[in-house]
């Protein structure tokens, strides 16, 4: 069965500090995506990751692949009000499957 | 400009009823999904056309039939409405092979 599971589902966590959401996924993979959506409003896509060591960052967030432990992780540096949102990983499966993880709902708190 | 729009992008019906929500993407893209989007924020995977052709059909009540004239536009029509409908339903397209897909604004169905 594909199942893909992301740690924390709830985070909330202080300006400044530093933390990491993982996503595992069941079968074997070379593609992930990680995606934002804000309260009431559509997925935006936040990076592609696709092939094992892939590392991509964008200002304080950094997503990584690692395919042979089925493991992506994306890390929040120095967090910021803006970043509040809730963040999912997606992993493509055979066929155009995409399947998206439970979802991580970060708050960040002043 | 929109990429990928939905419409409507709120509706309200009662138990029941039969309704419809159309999609429309202007990427170029030849691959569309339909997500549900339950209260608890979980994404599900309902069906996947690849050129107007069935890829993936997810255990979903025969209520719900796809629809894709074209490789543009998938859309969704859901028989007797039930009260488990009310979600968000999502709309994506990417190409094929390894992108990522671009989503909708998101269709509001609440079933009353």
């Amino acid at each position: 069965e594909l199942k893909v599971e992301q740690n924390p589902l709830f985070l909330s966590m202080q300006e400044g500090k530093n933390y990491t959401i993982y996503c595992n996924y069941s079968t074997t993979s070379d593609r992930l995506y990680w995606y934002r959506q804000d309260p009431g409003k559509s997925l935006e896509s936040l990076f592609v990751l696709l092939s094992n060591g892939a590392v991509k960052q964008e200002g304080r967030l950094m997503a990584s692949l690692d395919t042979k432990a089925r493991l992506s992780t994306l890390h929040i540096t120095a967090a910021v009000h803006d970043l509040s949102a809730t963040y999912f990983c997606a992993v493509e499966f055979g066929n155009e499957k995409l399947t998206f993880g439970t979802g991580t709902r970060l708050t960040i708190i002043p | 400009d929109t990429a990928v729009s939905q419409t409507p992008k709120y509706l309200v019906t009662q138990m029941g009823n039969d309704k419809s929500i159309k999609c429309e993407q202007n990427l170029g893209h030849d691959t569309m999904y339909w997500y549900k989007q339950d209260s608890k924020k979980f994404l599900k995977i309902m069906f996947s056309y690849n050129n107007k052709e069935l890829i993936i059909n997810e255990t979903v009540p025969n209520r719900f039939s796809p629809k894709s004239p074209d490789k543009a536009h998938l859309n969704l029509h859901i028989n007797s409405l039930e009260l488990g409908d009310s979600a968000v339903y999502f709309c994506a397209s990417r190409h094929t092979g390894g992108t990522e897909a671009f989503f909708g604004q998101g269709t509001r169905l609440t079933v009353v």
